[in-house]
């Protein structure tokens, strides 16, 4: 398996502007994440998927945050529209069995969004 | 909301040296795990030990769990210069709950 795999892994948009970004999980994992890190803050979990359900999405910033998981190979989460402050690293990870115990959450190697 | 502490936040410690990065958490846990980053990438998973476990290895990395203290430390041996990343715990506290991380502890090692 390649690993967890996001897209774009640099995107840097005007403020105001509508942000995709995508992931795809490790085939056979049932859990999906969505984190995003800054140096102020560290890593805040944004929303969680269970077998492409949303479980829990009380990180999710504000309503201009939005996610899916139309299937068991991608996600996305979109901004819309985007702000400054938005700017961080996102990371995907994804996991087989409730917090990771099976092995442990695979990360994707993260996008850098820079909001101007 | 993060549960687990790291200590110290970051350590610079000359290639060849033993490290040793301390964690420590407020709930009852299920497992506790490590992580490392390296600058510009994704956290890679290193060493899972469940709460019935005390000590565990991997190759250079040798990690212990003492729930009674609610802590946990890792020791890197033998340090290397690709050791220098940020290191950080997860702990796993029920079913409904995911992982729950610390700040992390910035590791250096200095050739």
């Amino acid at each position: 398996d390649a690993g967890v795999i996001q897209s774009p892994r640099h995107e840097v948009t005007e403020m105001g502007q509508e942000v995709t970004l995508r992931c795809k999980p490790i085939s056979g994992h049932d859990y999906l994440f969505w984190y995003r890190q800054t140096m102020m803050r560290g890593l805040e979990l944004l929303i969680y998927f269970n077998n492409n359900v949303p479980i829990d999405d009380s990180g999710m910033p504000e309503d201009r945050f939005s996610a899916k998981m139309p299937n068991a190979s991608f996600s996305t989460l979109k901004i819309q529209p985007s702000e400054p402050r938005d700017s961080a690293v996102y990371f995907c990870a994804s996991s087989e069995g409730t917090g990771g115990r099976f092995g442990g959450y695979t990360f994707g190697s993260g996008t850098r969004l820079t909001v101007v | 909301s993060q549960q687990g502490e790291e200590d110290p936040q970051a350590l610079s410690i000359q290639e060849g040296e033993n490290a040793t990065m301390n964690c420590s958490y407020k709930t009852s846990i299920n497992n506790l795990q490590w992580y490392r980053q390296n600058s510009g990438r994704g956290l890679v998973h290193l060493i899972l030990i469940r709460s019935n476990e005390r000590e565990k290895h991997s190759g250079r990395l040798r990690v212990t769990l003492d729930t009674s203290k609610k802590s946990s430390s890792l020791l890197i041996t033998a340090s290397r210069a690709a050791d220098t990343a940020s290191y950080f715990c997860a702990t796993d506290a029920g079913s409904n709950y995911q992982l729950i991380w610390g700040a992390g502890t910035k590791l250096i090692i200095k050739p």
